[in-house]
């Protein structure tokens, strides 16, 4: 069945490089996303990248795709304390529902 | 003003009781969705509704039903609550053929 794999913590200092690692099992997903959750608050959608693409870039946010390993990788360059949340990554069904992983939490220590 | 939001925000409830949460839209999306999230397993799909008279079981749909009364609400009920409906609930909208959903600020439930 469809199946999104994250670890489910990252600790790094600030001002270093953030890779949020996540793996799915759906080879016929067209899209796949990274969600962030700030404590005590809704989803926001990070980014997303088509399944042709390898790597999106947007800002601080890198985005690499390994379709034949179905690997996902989220890059924050420069994290910052107010980088600290919970990241979702999540991949869309055939059915066109979407497929989260448990989540990561990423703690940014000053 | 929010584009999803969703009511209330928080509810505390006993085993036993009828609840509803509600979800209501600005988008004008067609497709909504509800998921529960629970620590260390993410979030997980409830119901979700392609259109007005479409409804469909999600992943862990027993226990709960759902209505959608227009393309603008969606309800979520659980029958009889139970403590392991203990969870932050989330109404997510997406329009049909777009590749994204946008998701309400949530509902913080504790069944007693």
């Amino acid at each position: 069945g469809e199946d999104v794999e994250q670890s489910l913590f990252l600790s790094v200092r600030e001002g270093d490089s953030s890779v949020i690692n996540c793996t799915y099992t759906d080879s016929s997903s067209t899209y796949l996303y990274w969600y962030k959750q700030e404590p005590g608050a809704g989803l926001q959608l990070l980014t997303y990248i088509f399944s042709n693409m390898d790597m999106k870039q947007d800002q601080r946010l890198t985005v690499l795709l390994n379709k034949k390993d179905k690997h996902l990788s989220l890059r924050i360059a420069d994290t910052q304390t107010g980088d600290s949340a919970i990241y979702f990554c999540a991949e869309n069904s055939n059915t066109g529902k979407l497929i989260f992983g448990q989540g990561t939490t990423l703690q940014v220590k000053p | 003003d929010a584009d999803v939001t969703q009511t209330p925000r928080n509810r505390i409830t006993k085993t036993g009781k009828r609840i509803m949460l509600e979800c209501s839209q600005t988008k004008g999306h067609d497709r909504m969705y509800w998921y529960r999230q629970d620590p260390g397993l993410g979030l997980r799909l409830i119901y979700y509704s392609f259109d007005v008279k479409d409804i469909n079981k999600g992943e862990i749909s027993d226990g709960y039903s759902v209505s959608r009364q227009a393309q603008a609400k969606f309800s979520l009920s659980l029958e009889s609550a139970i403590p392991n409906q203990t969870a932050l609930y989330f109404c997510a909208t997406q329009q049909g053929g777009e590749e994204t959903q946008y998701f309400g600020p949530g509902t913080r439930l504790l069944v007693l």
